[in-house]
């Protein structure tokens, strides 16, 4: 079992459609939890971070983590093709630990 | 502007010969990070610091060093003992633990 799953896709949704974009841990110690969108050929760039139960939303994004079914997901609301890209999932280990760990990402194609 | 650059953005090299990949962050971060990102895998974590003079092996150290003796650089050397050295070079910086992490916009080494 991978440390950190993602489907990779693509994940293909009409404009202005929800995107729902999901991950899966398995170390139940993890702490930190964060969405990347990288572009082809670019660097990764911070979309979202939570570190507790529940929802946390900014602006389009919403992040949702389930630590008990150790389970994060990312909401994509009103998708334009702009978002098409691919979505990074990454975890921090439990405390003590500067590494952490990224999911192969899922491509998300977002159709006009 | 904060941020981490890095340079230069493509590189190539021949087989056997070592080269060394900048890094250089304003963002008076104490940790500095460098991952390896092959097509349709993860980010692999090569070697991190947590502080000057000091750095840790990650995943897949082995052919790769690095040295830490400024808190803004974070230089990695691909020697010529790495197997397979062609990939995409990211370097990354946080505040601290499981603080999100801050992507360069990548190095893109290809060698023959």
């Amino acid at each position: 079992q991978k440390e950190v799953e993602q489907n990779s896709g693509p994940l293909s949704v009409p404009e202005g459609a929800i995107a729902s974009l999901n991950c899966t841990y398995s170390d139940r110690g993890s702490q930190s939890f964060f969405w990347y969108r990288q572009y082809s050929g670019k660097s990764p760039e911070l979309i979202m971070f939570i570190y507790s139960n529940g929802d946390k939303e900014d602006g389009r994004f919403t992040a949702q983590l389930n630590k008990a079914s150790q389970y994060v997901s990312l909401l994509i609301r009103d998708s334009q093709p702009s978002d098409s890209a691919t979505y990074l999932c990454a975890v921090n280990r439990a405390s003590g630990t500067y590494k952490y760990i990224f999911g192969t990402g899922t491509r998300l194609k977002v159709l006009a | 502007d904060g941020g981490i650059t890095q340079s230069p953005k493509y590189l190539f090299r021949k087989e056997g010969q070592n080269v060394t990949l900048s890094c250089e962050q304003n963002l008076n971060h104490d940790a500095m990070y460098w991952y390896r990102q092959d097509p349709g895998q993860g980010l692999r974590l090569i070697y991190y610091s947590q502080i000057v003079n000091d750095f840790q092996k990650g995943d897949i150290a082995e052919g790769y060093s690095v040295s830490r003796e400024k808190k803004e650089s974070f230089p990695l050397t691909v020697t010529s003992a790495q197997k397979n050295p062609t990939a995409f070079y990211l370097c990354a910086s946080s505040i601290d633990i499981g603080s999100p992490l801050h992507f360069g916009n990548g190095t893109r080494l290809t060698v023959t």
